[in-house]
């Protein structure tokens, strides 16, 4: 069965960084897109990023977009999420999310880990 | 990017029908995907495309869509289905996802 399992969430200072990482399995990784998603406490859903299976296409929301990096590594079943210049509003669960139809439907989603900026 | 719009809250009778919309400019290109997340849970796909409902999910559970507004109907619903539910489409660039604010389906 497919399993994502993200690691590398805690409380990290405003300013500094933060690198999360997502365990792949129970699927070929390889062939797949990935999104992150993330959701602020008791807030909706807010998308992240993408990367193509390739790693061809990567695509950022604006909120985000020069902050963080959205990267893969295919031979360790591996989906990464780099976070620089955190900002207290980045607080939230972060999710990773298998893609599938098309790229732009989600079909299986990690249980999340949570990022807490605060000094 | 674009937005899509939901309805805050809806209450629904046990047993009874519900219909949940989206409206959003990119649905008039792009179907859209529904999401129910359960309180502590991660979100699970309840239906994507025109109407397809992944392994395992009741068929109580449709969807559709007409112009701007995309809707996903429970036929039926049973105390189980009480959760959030967001829908999500590709924007108007293609590239990008966006999710609407939720719906908090209550059901009496």
């Amino acid at each position: 069965q497919v399993q994502l399992v993200e690691s590398g969430g805690g409380v990290v200072q405003p300013g500094r960084s933060l690198r999360l990482s997502c365990a792949a399995s129970g699927f070929t990784f390889s062939n797949y897109g990935m999104h992150w998603v993330r959701q602020a406490p008791g807030k909706g859903l807010e998308w992240v990023a993408f990367i193509s299976y390739d790693e061809n296409n990567k695509y950022y929301a604006d909120s985000m977009k020069g902050r963080f990096t959205i990267s893969r590594d295919n031979s360790k079943n591996t989906l990464y999420l780099q976070m620089n210049s955190l900002r207290a509003e980045d607080t939230a669960v972060y999710y990773c999310v298998k893609a599938a139809y098309g790229d732009y439907v989600l079909d299986y989603w990690g249980q999340g880990t949570l990022v807490t900026v605060s000094s | 990017s674009s937005e899509l719009t939901q309805d805050p809250a809806v209450s629904v009778a046990l047993g009874q029908t519900v219909r949940i919309t989206c409206q959003g400019d990119s649905l008039r290109t792009y179907y859209a995907s529904w999401y129910q997340q359960k309180p502590g849970q991660a979100p699970v796909l309840v239906i994507y495309g025109k109407n397809n409902r992944p392994s395992g999910i009741p068929d109580r559970f449709s969807g559709s869509s007409s112009g701007n507004t995309a809707s996903l109907t429970i036929t039926g619903a049973q105390a189980e289905d009480e959760a959030d539910y967001y829908c999500s489409s590709r924007d108007s660039s293609g590239n990008h996802l966006v999710f609407g604010g939720g719906t908090k389906l209550t059901v009496l």
